[in-house]
Formats: structure tokens, C-alpha cells, sequence
């Protein structure tokens, strides 16, 4: 069956320009994740959405990011007035059920480099 | 309060040499473990994980790795090496009663030389 999709798979923006980023799960998958990843660095983990439940925006670096999900489906990661430091891979995840035991599904992310 | 730690940004090894991936965690309470790989350009993929039962994991690819308590590790081995196997390591935890989101190593850079 199709994994998770994300788009653009790159995107090249000028500073203080916005973006958005685009994941499409695993149909039926309930938790969805954002993270970030900067060059040789681990994943940073952003926001968590959970079925119906409001999200874990704990991770959010500052109110420039943002994030929706439209039920069960797809989400948008949006970053305002892009900088510099912004310029990572954007990874995003899907789990079946909402259970720290179950493991993550990955999209190939989208590389954001900020000029 | 969680947290893991990968020993070794770099690891090289020669095709058909023992591979060793150290992870160490810390955890209040029963970890769940997991390995992933990521290819370049590619998202994670699951390895392996430990959730309860056999501390042996056997996963993809040949790999496999064992949830050592008293030690509190989760070292990732394949006893041949291949080519195809180079790539960036990641051990993750997360833990039963706390919070949904696993907290990721830094990743190792698995370089197989022929």
C-alpha cells in the first residue's frame, strides 16, 4: 500500500518569505508527527497530532511554525517569514494507533534551504 | 524524562566485518526501543524494536539487537557486514504511561569499506 507522501520534496525560498509543507499518512493512521532535521543533527521533534485530540505544539521552535491536520488526513506545516536557520529537512510520520510501542512510518521529507 | 545516546557519530567497518551500533538510554520507567535506519535522501525505516517478551530482537536485513536492563542498552549488531548496509543509525525510546512522542538519538553514520 502507499507510505507517507510529503511535498514539495524540495523547496528553495528567499528569507522572510513563508512556506508550506504538505504530509500525506498512511491512510487509517491515527498519530501524526513532524520533526526536523538539520544537517548531521537528529531528529528535532515538533508538533504531534493525535486522532481528534488537540496537538502537542510542544516541540515548535518559535510562533513562526505552525501546523494543521484536517481530521485523520493530510497536514500542512507552515513557517512564516522563513530564516536562515529554518534551512533543514522537514520529516514527517505516521503511526497506526496512539501508543508509545508502536512504531513510526516516515515520508522522505522535504529539504527547505532558506537564501 | 527520557533520553538516548548513540556512542560514535562515525562507525567504519570493511565488507564482511562485525557491525556494533551502541545505544544507551535512560528511562523512569519500561523503555520501548527501536532502531531505524535512514538511506540518503530517504525518510527512517524501522529496523527493529523492543517492546516486552525475548530481549533478542531479530529485525530487517540481518540486523539485530538485544535490551540489556542492568546495562540499559540497546546495541544494534550484524555479524557480516555489505555495502548496502552503509547509512545513518538512529536508536529512538519511548516509554509505556509517558508521552506519545519518542526521543531520538543523534544518529550513527554506519561507513561499510570494500
Amino acid at each position: 500500500g502507499a507510505g507517507v507522501s510529503q511535498s514539495p520534496s524540495n523547496k528553495v525560498t528567499e528569507k522572510g518569505k513563508d512556506v508550506e509543507l504538505r504530509c500525506d499518512p498512511i491512510s487509517g493512521h491515527t498519530a501524526l508527527y513532524w520533526y526536523r532535521q538539520r544537517l548531521g543533527q537528529g531528529l528535532e521533534f515538533l508538533i504531534y497530532f493525535q486522532g481528534n485530540s488537540a496537538p502537542d505544539k510542544s516541540g515548535l521552535p518559535s510562533d513562526r511554525f505552525s501546523a494543521e491536520r484536517t481530521g485523520e488526513s493530510v497536514s500542512t506545516l507552515t513557517i512564516q517569514r522563513t530564516q536562515q536557520e529554518d534551512s533543514a529537512v522537514y520529516l514527517c510520520a505516521s503511526s497506526p494507533k496512539i501508543s508509545p510501542a508502536h512504531e513510526q512510518y516516515f515520508g522522505p521529507g522535504t529539504r527547505l534551504t532558506v537564501t | 524524562a527520557q533520553s538516548v545516546t548513540q556512542l560514535g557519530s562515525h562507525v567504519s567497518v570493511s565488507e564482511g566485518a562485525l557491525v556494533l551500533l551502541r545505544c544507551n538510554y535512560s528511562s523512569s520507567v519500561p523503555p520501548y526501543l527501536f532502531w531505524y535506519v535512514q538511506y540518503p535522501n530517504q525518510g527512517l525505516q524501522l529496523l527493529l524494536k523492543y517492546t516486552t517478551g525475548a530481549t533478542l530482537v531479530k529485525g530487517i536485513n540481518g540486523f539485530e539487537a538485544e535490551f540489556k536492563k542492568s546495562e540499559t542498552s540497546f546495541h544494534l549488531t550484524k555479524p557480516s557486514a555489505h555495502m548496502s548496509d552503509a547509512a545513518e543509525y538512529f536508536c529512538a525510546v519511548s516509554a509505556s504511561g509517558g508521552s506519545y512522542i519518542p526521543t531520538f538519538g543523534r544518529g550513527t553514520s554506519l561507513i561499510v569499506h570494500p
